[in-house]
């Protein structure tokens, strides 16, 4: 599968600031999902970005895809504790060929 | 509701034995998967199946083994070849659509008495 690294692997923010994490490939992708996993918890989908120098926005959550389709970010603005839980970026051409980066981990104090 | 179900949400292996977690879907989905998470890691591609009767290897295939009897259910067993068993598993499932994002089960943890 395709290999990625996500930065940074944790991050704690003031709730109230900014967060972003990304997510690197040495190769071109064909897409990338992003999901979240609270504690404790198991992941759920956020989204999935196809298209160069694409930008999709959820509320206060915006993805990004890179122009050479190498990389991707996720942003959220203005951090809440519900954000609490590790991020992941997931290349794939198919589900079948998922690879799971080793997650952003943030922690949001109120 | 429809989901993923997965039993038991804890489980024990004594040295030797073999261990099967349930993983079972009520989507209607084609694709069912099997992944492993340690702590503070991604989630590594255990095995895969598109269709009945039929699956594949992912990336740590070894020590474990599946079967897709039924569209609705891919159990995996923990063998007492995998010598480092004790992890989190999650079972997943996709449509084989344009998509193919994957809806996960609540997970198994697995302990090594």
């Amino acid at each position: 599968g395709q290999q990625v690294m996500q930065i940074p692997q944790y991050q704690h923010v003031q709730e109230g600031e900014d967060f972003t994490t990304y997510c690197n490939s040495s190769t071109t992708l064909s897409n990338i999902q992003w999901y979240k996993q609270r504690p404790g918890g198991h992941p759920v989908f956020l989204i999935q970005l196809v298209k160069s120098g694409e930008v999709k926005k959820q509320k206060r959550l915006t993805f990004q895809f890179g122009e050479a389709k190498k990389n991707s970010s996720l942003h959220i603005t203005a951090t809440q504790t519900t954000d609490v839980g590790t991020y992941f970026c997931a290349p794939s051409g198919s589900a079948r060929q998922l690879t799971f980066g080793s997650g952003t981990q943030l922690t949001v104090l109120p | 509701d429809g989901g993923i179900t997965q039993s038991p949400k804890y489980l024990f292996r004594k040295e030797g034995q073999n261990v099967t977690l349930s993983c079972e879907q009520n989507l209607n989905h084609d694709a069912m998967y099997w992944y492993r998470q340690d702590p503070g890691q991604g989630l590594r591609l255990i095995y895969y199946s598109q269709i009945v009767n039929d699956f594949q290897k992912g990336d740590i295939a070894e020590g474990y083994s599946v079967s897709r009897e039924k569209k609705e259910s891919f159990p995996l067993t923990v063998t007492s070849a995998q010598k480092n068993p004790t992890a989190f598993y999650l079972c997943a499932s996709s449509e084989q659509g344009d998509t193919e994002k994957l809806f996960f089960g609540s997970g198994t943890q697995l302990s090594v008495l």
